[in-house]
């Protein structure tokens, strides 16, 4: 069974650094492109960044670029979130995303999310 | 950047009515189109990808069409399980996978 458990949410003060965690379980994870994708409270689905299976190529939304590094250890089968120079507007819950085996950056599988608050 | 309309907003149906939900893209697509379920305090779930392809293990009662600039999603009959706010996602501009801004299905 595939299992995508992010950690890491917290408040933290605008300007502030965040890492964030995905732990993968039940597939092989080096096979799979990854993703973060982000919804802020009571709003829509945002897509903010991703990384090919051997982390050789990322990309990132226009909104978080420069700002945020995204990660991944597949001896470790986790996926990482490094967030600087946050914002309040990067309030959100943030989910990890399993891409399909044809790397068309669409989510089969996703984690329940972790809250991240940028508050003063 | 692509931009990504669904309408309506959100619509009150009965169970056992047909749903259609419509999804625009500012620009053509193909068949580059996905479409999620997220139900109240849970992940988003797919149901459709590639305009039209049913994801396994998702009900038949789900479907989707349409290609180019122009989408549909349907619930052939709605049950009381299918509660939930839908999105579209277009996945033809790397690397800006637009969601629409989603459609609220609640039974009247």
């Amino acid at each position: 069974e595939v299992q995508l458990v992010e950690s890491g949410g917290v408040v933290v003060q605008p300007g502030g650094s965040l890492r964030l965690s995905c732990a993968a379980s039940g597939f092989t994870f080096d096979d799979y492109t990854m993703h973060w994708v982000r919804q802020a409270p009571g709003k829509g689905l945002e897509w903010v960044s991703l990384i090919s299976w051997d982390g050789g190529s990322t990309y990132y939304a226009d909104s978080v670029k420069g700002r945020f590094t995204i990660s991944r250890d597949n001896s470790k089968n986790s996926l990482y979130l490094q967030m600087n120079s946050l914002r309040t507007e990067d309030t959100a819950l943030y989910y990890c995303a399993k891409d399909t085996v044809r790397a068309t950056s669409t989510f089969d599988y996703w984690g329940q999310g972790t809250l991240v608050t940028v508050s003063s | 950047d692509i931009q990504m309309t669904q309408s309506p907003s959100s619509l009150s149906a009965s169970v056992g009515d047909r749903v259609t939900i419509t999804c625009q893209a500012s620009q053509d697509i193909s068949n580059y189109l996905n479409w999620y379920q997220q139900k109240p305090g849970k992940a988003p779930k797919l149901l459709i990808y590639d305009a039209s392809n049913l994801e396994t293990g998702v009900p038949s009662r789900f479907s989707g069409s349409g290609s180019g600039t122009d989408f549909t999603f349907t619930i052939s009959s709605l049950q009381p399980e299918d509660i939930a706010t839908y999105y579209c996602q277009q996945y033809d501009n790397l690397p800006s996978f637009t969601f629409g801004p989603g459609t609220k299905v609640d039974i009247k």
